[in-house]
């Protein structure tokens, strides 16, 4: 099973409507990363966070460590929101050397299309 | 600001070929960090560096080196190229420890022929 999962793989809507991207996690984890990959391939950051809620134009996004899940949440959906969103959690290792490091470990990634 | 940039964007390789990806950021990050993305599956950790003269292996380091002779400078070398070496590569660094922002490449199209 996957540390990191997310639901669903595939993701239509009509332009306009409210849209929700799940993630679920495993591990005990530091922090929660929300990123976008565009048609085009390039990865861009959306949320970091480890607690609560945060908003960011038309995205919110909501973490419950208790539960281990997070979601994404698009309002107003646009065609131009169209792309892979990807959940990936912040899981501590320690270093050979000493000290600590997270380890980020990614979901497969949520391929949304918003249609006009 | 130029922010992550890797070259090349696409490149093929035959195999038993050697190349070099190039990874180099301006924001003064100390951790850099190199993944690889296969189809239908997430991005896995290659490599990373905590900074200049340190680095150490991620989840898949098997057929990959890498050096980090300057703060900016994360380059990825593969020794001789094999198929299941096509994937797309993401270089990506961040200020400090994990609880930071990543910043991220725009990727690296590889096929190994």
């Amino acid at each position: 099973k996957n540390e990191v999962e997310q639901s669903p793989q595939n993701l239509t809507a009509q332009e306009g409507e409210f849209i929700t991207i799940n993630c679920s996690y495993s591990v005990g984890i530091s922090a929660l990363h929300w990123l976008q990959q565009h048609p085009g391939g390039g990865i861009v950051s959306l949320f970091m966070l480890s607690s609560g809620k945060k908003k960011h134009g038309r995205l919110i996004a909501t973490i419950n460590i208790q539960e281990k899940h997070s979601s994404l949440h698009i309002t107003a959906s646009h065609p131009r929101d169209s792309a892979v969103y990807i959940c990936a959690v912040v899981r501590s290792i320690y270093l050979n050397y000493g000290g600590s490091q997270g380890n980020l470990i990614f979901g497969k990634g949520t391929k949304l299309s918003v249609k006009p | 600001n130029a922010g992550v940039t890797q070259t090349p964007k696409f490149r093929i390789l035959k195999i038993g070929q050697s190349m070099t990806l190039q990874c180099t950021q301006d924001m003064n990050h100390n951790y850099m960090y190199w993944y690889r993305q296969d189809p239908g599956m997430g991005l896995k950790l290659i490599y990373y560096s905590v900074g200049a003269g340190i680095t150490d292996k991620g989840e898949v380091p098997n057929g990959y080196n890498v050096s980090r002779s300057t703060t900016e400078d994360f380059p990825l070398r593969l020794e001789l190229a094999a198929p299941s070496q096509t994937s797309v590569y993401f270089c990506a660094s961040s200020y400090s420890r994990e609880n930071t922002e990543a910043f991220f490449g725009q990727g690296t199209r590889l096929t190994v022929v």
